[in-house]
Formats: C-alpha cells, structure tokens, sequence
C-alpha cells in the first residue's frame, strides 16, 4: 500500500488479556517507530527499530510491553496482561531512514475494560 | 532529555486570517531536527513542515512557514490565509541527529487550532 498500515482500527479487550498490534510500513521504509498517545500522556515515544534491530527499549513503559519486527518489515507490539492505563490510541511511523521525516499510520485505538 | 513546550492549548481564528502557533524546546543537542504535524479528527498525523538546525533559512511549505530562532530555542508555526481543511491538533516535535539510537519524536502537548467560517 500507498502509506503506513496499522491494525485493528480498534480493540477492545478485558483487563489481564494480551493483545497484539501490527504496523506495516511503507515499502522500503528501514525505520520504524512505535508511540502511544493517551489523554494524560500525550505522546509517547515507545521504541524505534533500524531494519529488525531496536537498540534502545527503554521507552517502553513496562516489561508488560514488547515488540519485535521480522524481515525488516512489518512490526509487532504485544502487550501482556492489560491493565486500563494502557487504554491509548498506538501509533506507529515508518521512515526511510532514521532522521528522515516520519510517516504514521492511522493508529489502534485500545480500549481495556 | 529534550522537552517542547507549547504554551497555547486552544486557538480561534476566522478563515483568511494568520495564526502563529507558538512552540519552545530545551536540548544540549547542536544537531536536531525539528517538525510540525497536523492531526485532524480522522486521527493521523500529517507531517506540516520540517526544518533542519543547521539551516538558518526558514522552511516553508506553501501557506506554512515557520520562524526558527536556534539561539532562543523557538520554532513558531505561521499558517497565512487559514482555511476551514487546518482545523486540527498541532503537534511541534524534536528529533535529534544522530547515527543510531533511539531517534524517536519528542512531542509537546499539541495546540488545537479552529478556524471559524
């Protein structure tokens, strides 16, 4: 596709349900970034990844939270056990390279009864 | 650490106007990047405009310019001859220049502009 693709538009889920969120850039795109944006936050810079590598993880906002990227692509954010602070739209950025404007996604909105 | 700041929560102005959008950062980076996004309701966010820290010329992009003062540490926003379509969430960022790391967009808090009919 055209631009970057996020997926589900929507989630819903029960508190202690893990739920996954998958972006997939734009082709050719070698960096993608992860953010959330909640209404008390704001944004959030979560994890930025340079081909399948992320070499700096310290934003993600608890061990709860992972992500990984296969094939220098399409991306995974994964989180266990939800709890209702998480509840935030997730977006995600793709640029093709690092220090080259972003690109985002229409972002998951998640919602954790 | 970086921060952006940007003072003003809400903005009003009729259509044809020109607005300034205010935004304020603090870094020890000499190297940076430093954007403009637009988030309408639909929700994505719209790259507006870029400039880079080493440039001392002023981007511009169509009715968008920005007024960069790197000694100040001010990057402004002016939309001349507004138009009802600008409605929407500003986002000021910063992204450092680096060779790798984390290169991830500093937000501020987001100025949400109206233009009136």
């Amino acid at each position: 596709g055209a631009g970057v693709s996020q997926s589900p538009s929507n989630k819903v889920t029960e508190k202690g349900k893990d739920v996954e969120l998958r972006c997939d850039p734009i082709s050719g795109h070698t960096a993608l970034y992860w953010y959330r944006q909640s209404l008390g936050q704001g944004l959030e810079f979560l994890i930025y990844f340079q081909g399948n590598s992320a070499p700096d993880k310290s934003g993600l906002p608890s061990d709860r939270f992972s992500a990984e990227r296969t094939g220098g692509s399409v991306s995974t954010l994964t989180i266990q056990r939800t709890q209702q602070e998480d509840s935030a739209v997730y977006l995600c950025a793709s640029s093709w390279d690092s220090g080259q404007p972003q690109h985002f996604g229409d972002g998951t909105r998640l919602s954790i009864l | 650490a970086q921060t952006v700041t940007q003072s003003q929560p809400e903005m009003s102005v009729q259509e044809a106007e020109t607005v300034t959008l205010s935004c304020t950062y603090d870094t020890s980076e000499s190297n940076y990047y430093l954007f403009w996004y637009k988030q309408p309701p639909s929700r994505q966010m719209i790259l507006v405009i870029r400039q880079e820290a080493y440039k001392q010329q002023n981007a511009t992009e169509n009715r968008f310019s920005v007024n960069f003062q790197k000694a100040a540490k001010s990057f402004s926003l002016k939309i001349s001859d507004s138009q009802l379509g600008d409605t929407a969430m500003y986002f000021c960022a910063f992204m450092k220049h680096s060779g790798g790391g984390a290169d991830g967009l500093t937000f501020g808090k987001g100025t949400h502009l109206i233009i009136q009919p």
